[in-house]
């Protein structure tokens, strides 16, 4: 157990909708990272979040946003969603170090039909 | 970010050890090397990182070269449930850009 939790494991819905997946990081953890892997493109950076504010941006559709919050869980919002955005979401966390090592939790399978 | 070359599989016997290498030569002089891997179906897994010695941990050691430009994962007796890829990531800021990775095959 990374004691990075994802909710939920599994979602399913339909193009066009807006879902939202929420990261738990590990206790004490100041940033937060989120990542896409789909088959045929490995594992995409998204975003950093480090105490609240925006560390850094990678490949992040406009259609997609994310957020943390004060007591340093959050959030991915994928909107307008399309068949290709079927994909393996993932959150981490690392510590306050400049070069510490980063935990991942499980995932959410996100299926768009 | 700096590029790394990895190759796209190895093999190793059960029980044998395994040395997987990464090629990262543009790497910068304050970037950390970590090492993850991925089992099927689940999150990347830390492994070890180091900076310029080598490094040992539980799990695997970890040996640099002297100009940083390459290191190599040791699994000192590789198991089934070592079968994973494995991503070596030179660390810039804490931001973690993985490659294609290295898939390993155990072979009982």
């Amino acid at each position: 157990d990374s004691g990075v939790t994802q909710t939920p494991k599994h979602l399913i819905t339909a193009t066009g909708q807006r879902v939202t997946l929420r990261c738990s990081p590990r206790s004490g953890d100041l940033s937060v990272y989120w990542y896409q892997q789909s088959l045929d493109q490995g594992l995409q950076f998204l975003i950093q979040y480090y105490n609240g504010e925006e560390r850094a941006k990678g490949n992040i559709l406009e259609r997609f946003s994310a957020q943390q919050f004060p007591d340093l869980h959050s959030e991915l919002n994928l909107s307008s969603l399309e068949l290709g955005d079927s994909a393996l979401y993932f959150c981490a966390s690392s510590g306050q170090g400049r070069h510490t090592e980063a935990f991942f939790g499980q995932g959410t399978r996100l299926t768009v039909v | 970010d700096a590029k790394t070359t990895q190759p796209n599989s190895m093999e190793s016997n059960e029980e044998e050890p395994v040395h997987l290498p990464c090629n990262h030569s543009t790497i910068s002089g304050t970037d950390y090397i970590h090492w993850y891997r991925q089992l099927p179906s689940q999150g990347p897994e830390y492994v070890i990182h180091g900076l310029t010695s080598n490094v040992n941990n539980r799990m695997a050691s970890l040996a640099i070269a002297e100009d940083r430009k390459s290191s190599t994962l040791i699994l000192h007796r590789a198991t089934l449930r070592d079968a994973a890829v494995y991503y070596c990531i030179p660390n810039t800021g804490n931001q973690f850009y993985f490659g294609t990775g290295t898939s390993l095959t155990v072979i009982p």
